[in-house]
């Protein structure tokens, strides 16, 4: 299971910092994908960064790489988002994700956290 | 990036009916590398089909996803009360992308 926990309220320019607790499953599997997934109100879903345990590499949505970092925490078998000036349009319900991986390079999502609100307002 | 285009925007239909799901693709999806989901208010979304036609674990089989190249479809062959929320398509074949969704009614 995927749990996230985050702050709720963030105000503009600052930074959102959100962890996702695993449980049931090592993050430090061999072949252990982490990721995170957004849904603004009303709208679609957008993949937002993924990790690979083995090798550590990160991959972030273009339009987002230059503020996003995520990274692994094996002690707690957690891992964490950072987004940076954050603005109105980082509004969203975040979920952590646990991608499956495939020969594109790319993953489909087969388990998902509830999902955290996170509101950007002053 | 591939844009995925899913239509119709909403189905109203009745339970016991047959649902058809679109998903169109502004580039072909290689390897028939595309996913659906069902989500329901307030809750997360659910994987139900992946590689297009693959049901995923625990998803009965009333769901049949099927296609290539930039057209794929998701069909719900009898409407349960539970199925009806909204679904998503995927697709993971050159980068990553999600439609913008289809929202199946009671009508």
């Amino acid at each position: 299971q995927l749990q996230e926990s985050g702050p709720g309220l963030v105000k503009p320019s600052e930074t959102l910092s959100l962890t996702c607790t695993v449980s049931g499953a090592a993050i430090s599997s061999r072949r252990a994908y982490w990721g995170w997934v957004r849904q603004p109100p009303g709208k679609a879903l957008q993949w937002i960064a993924s990790i690979y345990y083995y090798t550590n590499r990160v991959y972030y949505h273009p339009s987002l790489q230059s503020r996003v970092t995520m990274s692994l925490d094996t002690s707690n078998n957690q891992f964490s988002l950072k987004l940076n000036s954050v603005t109105a349009a980082d509004t969203a319900v975040y979920y952590c994700v646990r991608p499956t991986s495939v020969t594109s390079g790319f993953w489909y999502f087969d388990l998902w956290g509830r999902g955290t609100p996170i509101t950007v307002s002053s | 990036e591939i844009v995925l285009t899913q239509s119709p925007g909403t189905l109203s239909l009745s339970p016991g009916e047959r649902a058809t799901l679109s998903c169109r693709a502004s580039q072909s999806v290689s390897s028939t590398y595309l996913a659906w989901y069902q989500q329901k208010p307030g809750q997360a979304p659910r994987l139900l089909i992946y590689d297009a036609s693959t049901r995923a674990t625990g998803i009965p089989d009333r769901f049949r996803g099927s296609g290539s190249g930039t057209d794929f479809t998701l069909t719900i062959t009898r409407l349960e009360p539970e199925d009806f929320a909204v679904y998503y398509c995927q697709q993971y074949g050159a980068s990553l992308s999600f439609g913008g969704g289809t929202k199946v009614q009671i009508k």
